[in-house]
């Protein structure tokens, strides 16, 4: 089975600054997905990235941006240039590929980030 | 496109009753799934569906009953609720070849 570890609970960033969140999970599958959710206060689960374990480059969405080292099984979460509105849950989850036996989303435990004025 | 809705946004309940939490989507999505929330747990997967008439149990389905008689509806029953299911619930869709999923703005359930 696969597993998704956050190990930090809780971080925080000036704003305007630089954040890195930490992913490590466990799998067997050569092939799958990974992404990264924010839940702000409002509950909502908003996808920020996700990458093809198949792509060696790195996804990036504006301040998002990910360190995808496979061998390693790590998948951690740069933001750039932190805004107040960055303030949140973030969840790293893994995805098995369609065909394969697939089954949902395995959730990290999240990390709470606070971008601090 | 209303997306995915969930049906009621709050509920309390006692000890012992039942209800079922809606979760309806009309984005034609074949994969449908239920998470609950708890504090310092992450999303954990209940139960899903990867199109209709067929459902799979995940990781924490105990306590939980769901069926899929359409595309569109995927509801999710609680036969005797128990305080251990106080929780946030939240549905989620995915179109296949998408991998991605889309969420709906969760339940918050008490049960006292």
């Amino acid at each position: 089975a696969q597993t998704v570890t956050q190990s930090q609970p809780e971080m925080s960033v000036q704003e305007a600054e630089t954040v890195t969140l930490s992913c490590t999970y466990d799998t067997s599958e050569n092939n799958y997905y990974l992404f990264w959710y924010k839940q702000p206060p409002s509950r909502q689960m908003i996808l920020v990235i996700r990458q093809e374990a198949y792509k060696q480059q790195n996804a990036t969405e504006n301040r998002f941006s990910v360190n995808f080292q496979k061998a390693a099984k790590s998948f951690s979460l740069k933001i750039s240039d932190s805004q107040l509105g960055d303030t949140a849950m973030y969840f790293c989850a893994f995805m098995k590929p369609q065909g394969t036996g697939n089954t949902p989303l395995v959730f990290g435990k999240g990390t709470r980030l606070s971008v601090i004025a | 496109n209303a997306g995915v809705t969930q049906t009621p946004k709050f509920q309390v309940l006692k000890t012992g009753q039942s209800m079922t939490l809606q979760c309806a989507q009309d984005m034609n999505h074949e994969y449908m799934s239920w998470y609950r929330q708890d504090p310092g747990m992450g999303l954990r997967l209940i139960h899903y569906s990867v199109g209709a008439g067929i459902t799979d149990q995940g990781e924490v389905p105990n306590g939980y009953n769901v069926s899929r008689s359409t595309t569109e509806d995927f509801p999710l029953r609680l036969l005797s609720a128990a305080p251990s299911q106080t929780s946030v619930y939240f549905c989620a869709t995915q179109r296949g070849s998408y991998n991605e999923q889309f969420f709906g703005p969760g339940t918050r359930l008490t049960v006292l």
